[in-house]
C-alpha cells in the first residue's frame, strides 16, 4: 500500500531556512510525479509545488516562487521541500502527494498525514 | 492563474437525503491533451484530504458509488445521492489543468 511519510517540520524563526523530506513507499517511486500541499491552521488548501516523476518539470505557486525548491531522489525513494527565507504566512501543514497516473497534470491521488510548519519569533 | 469557486461554504443535510456541491473556474479546465484535469477531495476532521473524484467523473478505488461527479468547461458539481454520517466533512474541488494545482474554498458538510 502506498505510504507517505513527511518530516522535518518544526517551529522555525521568520527568515530562516528549514527543509522537509517525504519518505514514500508501497510504489515505484521514481515512475510517478509528486505534490507538496500546504494548509494553514483552520484554512484551505493551496498547491505549493509540483515535480514530474524524473524532476525535469517543476512549477511552483507564485506565493513560494523563488524561496522555496523542489526536488527529488529516486535512489531514496524521497521528495524533499527546501524552505528559505520564510515567513509567518508560511506557517501551515505541509503535505507531501503522490500524482495520480498519467501525465505532467495529472492531480495528487495518495497524501500523506503532513508536518506542521511553524514560523515565528 | 485560475481561481476556483464552490458553492455552498457549508452544507446541514439530513442522513439518506442528497447533496451537491457546484464548483466554477475562471478558465477552461479543458487541457491541450483533451482531458479536463478537475478533481473532488474529502477532508474529515484530523485527516488528510482523501480522493474521491478524478478527471470530473471517475471515482477513485474505493469510493462508494453514491459519489458522483459531472460538468466540462467551467462548471463542475458534485453530487452525493444518499449522504450517511461518515460523509462529514470538507469537501474540496481542485484543478491542475494549470500547474500548481488550486483549490476551492472547501464546503463543509455536517449532518442534521
Amino acid at each position: 500500500q502506498v505510504q507517505l511519510v513527511e518530516s522535518g517540520g518544526g517551529v522555525v524563526q521568520p527568515g530562516r531556512s528549514l527543509r522537509l523530506s517525504c519518505a514514500a513507499s508501497g510504489f515505484s517511486f521514481s515512475t510517478y510525479g509528486m505534490h507538496w500541499v500546504r494548509q494553514a491552521p483552520g484554512k484551505g488548501l493551496e498547491g505549493v509545488a509540483v515535480i514530474s516523476y524524473d524532476g525535469s518539470n517543476i512549477y511552483y505557486a507564485d506565493s513560494v516562487k523563488g524561496r522555496f525548491t523542489i526536488s527529488r531522489d529516486n535512489s531514496k525513494n524521497t521528495l524533499y521541500l527546501q524552505m528559505n527565507s520564510l515567513r509567518a504566512e508560511d506557517t501551515a501543514v505541509y503535505y507531501c502527494a503522490k500524482k495520480c497516473p498519467g501525465t505532467v497534470a495529472a492531480g495528487p491521488d495518495f497524501w500523506g498525514q503532513g508536518t506542521l510548519v511553524t514560523v515565528s519569533s | 492563474d485560475i481561481v476556483m469557486t464552490q458553492t455552498p461554504l457549508s452544507l446541514s443535510v439530513t442522513p439518506g437525503q442528497p447533496a451537491s456541491i457546484s464548483c466554477k473556474s475562471s478558465q477552461s479546465l479543458l487541457h491541450s491533451d483533451g482531458k479536463t484535469y478537475l478533481y473532488w477531495y474529502l477532508q474529515k476532521p484530523g485527516q488528510p484530504p482523501q480522493l474521491l473524484i478524478y478527471e470530473v467523473s471517475n471515482r477513485f478505488s474505493g469510493v462508494p458509488d453514491r459519489f458522483g461527479g459531472s460538468g466540462s468547461g467551467t462548471d463542475f458539481t458534485l453530487k452525493i445521492s444518499r449522504v450517511e454520517a461518515e460523509d462529514v466533512g470538507v469537501y474540496y474541488c481542485m484543478q491542475s489543468t494549470q500547474l500548481p494545482p488550486s483549490f476551492g474554498q472547501g464546503t463543509r458538510l455536517e449532518i442534521k
